[in-house]
């Protein structure tokens, strides 16, 4: 069955980085794209990153554009996001999800995301 | 941006009842070319990662069951939960992924049994 699974994060102080990954089994992984989404405590969902299914277009937040890269490995089944110059507002959860579209009528199309991971917390503090 | 505003922020609804969730666009998310709606519909519960209900507005995901429906065009869309069971206490999300460079959920709308 489909699964991901995030890793890597844990407490960094603020100005630091950190690397987040998410491993992909049960499925065509190059055929999808990915994309991570983050929940501060206590808060709603916020879109962060996508990648396009061959990494060749990565997309987003404005609260995270020039900090943060998106970035996969299709012959590993993972993607990652590098965070840098981190701050007290990029504490959250983060899900790695998955991307699907269903098709209709003769033509596919985007539908949300069908698969989630479980999410690696991350706090930023000094 | 599309910014997604639901309504209520919160509600309590009995057992056995209905329970109605809003969800409004600030621009279209109906895709002219395919005559989809690009919103989908998620429940979380506490602890767990969110879970996809509906897509395209009103299409439910395998293995939903029936009493969850998704209504609604353009910018203005309905989750409606049928005869309310105790499971579905939950923090419900709409989410548009019209604008695919900006993907935006709504702020969350927590459901609870009265």
């Amino acid at each position: 069955q489909v699964k991901l699974v995030e890793s890597g994060g844990g407490v960094v102080q603020p100005g630091r980085s950190l690397r987040l990954s998410c491993a992909a089994s049960g499925f065509s992984f190059s055929s999808y794209v990915m994309h991570w989404v983050r929940q501060a405590p206590g808060k709603g969902l916020e879109w962060v990153a996508g990648i396009r299914h061959d990494g060749t277009i990565q997309y987003y937040a404005d609260s995270v554009k020039g900090r943060f890269t998106i970035s996969r490995d299709n012959s590993k089944k993972a993607v990652y996001l590098e965070m840098t110059t981190l701050r007290g507002e990029d504490t959250a959860v983060y899900y790695c999800a998955r991307d699907v579209s269903y098709c209709s009528g003769g033509s596919c199309h985007p539908a949300g995301y069908d698969s989630w991971g479980q999410g690696t917390p991350v706090t930023v503090s000094s | 941006d599309i910014v997604m505003t639901q309504s209520p922020d919160s509600l309590a609804v009995s057992l056995g009842e209905r329970a109605t969730i809003q969800c409004k666009s600030s621009q279209t998310v109906l895709h002219s070319s395919s005559n989809k709606n690009y919103l989908s519909w998620y429940q979380q519960k506490p602890g767990q990662p969110p879970k996809l209900l509906i897509y395209w507005a009103s299409t439910r995901e395998s293995g939903v069951p029936d009493r969850f429906s998704g209504s609604g065009s353009g910018t203005d869309f309905t989750l409606t939960i049928n005869t309310l069971q105790a499971e579905d206490v939950a923090v419900y999300y709409c989410q548009q992924y019209y604008s695919p460079l900006s993907i935006t959920f709504g702020q969350g709308t927590r459901l609870e049994i009265k």
